[in-house]
């Protein structure tokens, strides 16, 4: 089926960790995005990649890394200096910057820490 | 900078009463506008989209009518079911040039009572 995968579902991490969370698409978009979601806050834009080997900052950056060193995949690492990362996480992919291009999103990603 | 503003909740309503959740948005061009649909616990769904003014999106009973005089994209439906049930978020589609992503509002929550 194509689609949009995230891993894991659910992921718990220490004080002080980076953890990676993956998200692989076969869908042949161009772009990919991740964004964040608090409650009662929406979604907000972390980072977005529109080709490979290039990706670009989104709102709130800070204390986030990723890499889009293949079409089909953008994993994003929650690092350290994250000072809140206990949210929901999701990837989107699409056609890239043309308007009316629809974008589509995975399952989402649960981070906690503890 | 682009933005969407869409009424809070959460909506309460009995099954088969008329939604509207309110959408306006403020962009410097003509951006395409979105509806997504979120189930608890589950990543976003497109509902349906209109990529130039005065057109209207459909789906699965639900419309919106992109309105450039009153930058609006309220979302309707005539008769609500239990199972639509979720949170809606109203986006539009930013188009750098070179770059685009999703700006989302807040979300609207949706509850229908049997």
């Amino acid at each position: 089926d194509g689609g949009i995968t995230q891993s894991p579902k659910y992921l718990f991490r220490k004080e002080g960790q980076n953890v990676t969370l993956s998200c692989e698409q076969n869908l042949n978009h161009d772009a990919m995005y991740w964004y964040r979601q608090d409650p009662g806050q929406g979604l907000r834009l972390i980072y977005y990649s529109q080709i490979v080997n290039d990706f670009q900052k989104g709102d709130i950056a800070e204390g986030y890394s990723v890499s889009r060193e293949k079409k089909e995949s953008f994993p994003l690492t929650v690092t350290s200096a994250q000072k809140n990362p206990t949210a929901f996480y999701l990837c989107a992919s699409g056609f890239g910057v043309i308007s009316g291009n629809t974008i589509y999103f995975g399952e989402g990603s649960w981070l906690t820490v503890v | 900078g682009d933005s969407v503003t869409q009424m809070e909740g959460p909506v309460t309503l009995s099954e088969e009463a008329f939604l509207t959740i309110n959408c306006t948005y403020t962009a410097t061009g003509y951006p395409s506008l979105f509806w997504y649909v979120q189930y608890p616990g589950e990543g976003l769904q497109l509902l349906l989209k209109a990529t130039k003014a005065d057109d209207k999106g459909s789906n699965k009973g639900f419309e919106a009518t992109y309105r450039k005089e009153t930058t609006s994209f309220h979302l309707e439906k005539g008769s609500v079911q239990v199972s639509d049930s979720a949170v809606y978020f109203c986006a539009l589609f930013f188009d750098g040039g070179s770059q685009g992503n999703l700006i989302f509002g807040k979300g609207t929550k949706l509850s229908v009572k049997p």
